[in-house]
């Protein structure tokens, strides 16, 4: 089972939009709508911001939004600010029963 | 307040054997899936395994598979990770987790395990 594709780091000005993609494959991201996306800030445990490919917890900024198409995941944030600087991380169910991962991105508030 | 907390921080030699332990409260522990998630330093998440609410399921990644074993102890809500013999590769922080609706959440505070000779 090989790691979600992220890109190693995205970079935004304050109010810009991005879009940090997770590509994986027919035996999990296409497969099922298992998909979430946790926010790592440094030297913090990981928080989930969503699950479900496009649902948002209660208390996470309607900044963040999730969607899938094919194999590809994807995680927008609008209007960037300066405490959206974190690594994040997408995961995906898998067709053997387990998760996994994406590599991670560095999101740089420029 | 649901919460996980993990115990604390180790230092171990090559060959040892650990156990760490993650005791969960605020919640009905029998009732969820734990999971446990490695990051090495200066790297990513890495999805490990989680165990059962009774314990009959285990599922590991396959990294992990026979390298590690995960159980849980219902009396005390209390999820563990063991090692039989350490390497200094596995020198990491570990996370325990909750899993619910398909995502992890809450995440315990980490454990860090340092494997040095």
């Amino acid at each position: 089972q090989s790691a979600l594709t992220q890109p190693a780091s995205v970079s935004g000005s304050p109010g810009q939009s991005i879009t940090i993609s997770c590509t994986g494959t027919s035996s999990d991201v296409g497969r099922y709508n298992y998909v979430s996306w946790y926010q790592q800030q440094p030297g913090k445990a990981p928080k989930f911001i969503i699950y479900g490919v496009s649902q948002r917890p209660s208390g996470v900024s309607n900044r963040f939004s999730g969607s899938k198409s094919g194999n590809t995941a994807s995680l927008t944030i609008s209007g960037l600010q300066a405490e959206d600087e974190a690594d994040y991380y997408c995961c995906s169910y898998t067709r053997s029963d387990t998760w996994v991962f994406g590599g991670g991105t560095r999101l740089a508030v420029l | 307040e649901v919460q996980l907390v993990q115990s604390g921080a180790v230092l171990k030699k090559p060959g040892e054997s650990l156990k760490i332990s993650c005791k969960g409260s605020g919640f009905t522990f029998s009732n969820y899936w734990i999971g446990w998630v490695r990051q090495m330093p200066g790297r990513g998440l890495e999805w490990m395994g989680l165990i059962s609410p009774d314990k009959s399921d285990i599922r590991y990644g396959p990294s992990f598979e026979g390298q590690v074993t995960i159980s849980a102890d219902k009396s005390s809500n209390t999820a563990f990770l063991q090692w039989s013999r350490l390497k200094a590769s596995d020198t990491a922080m570990y996370y325990c987790a909750r899993q619910g609706n398909y995502v992890l959440d809450p995440w315990g505070q980490g454990t860090l395990v340092t494997v040095s000779s």
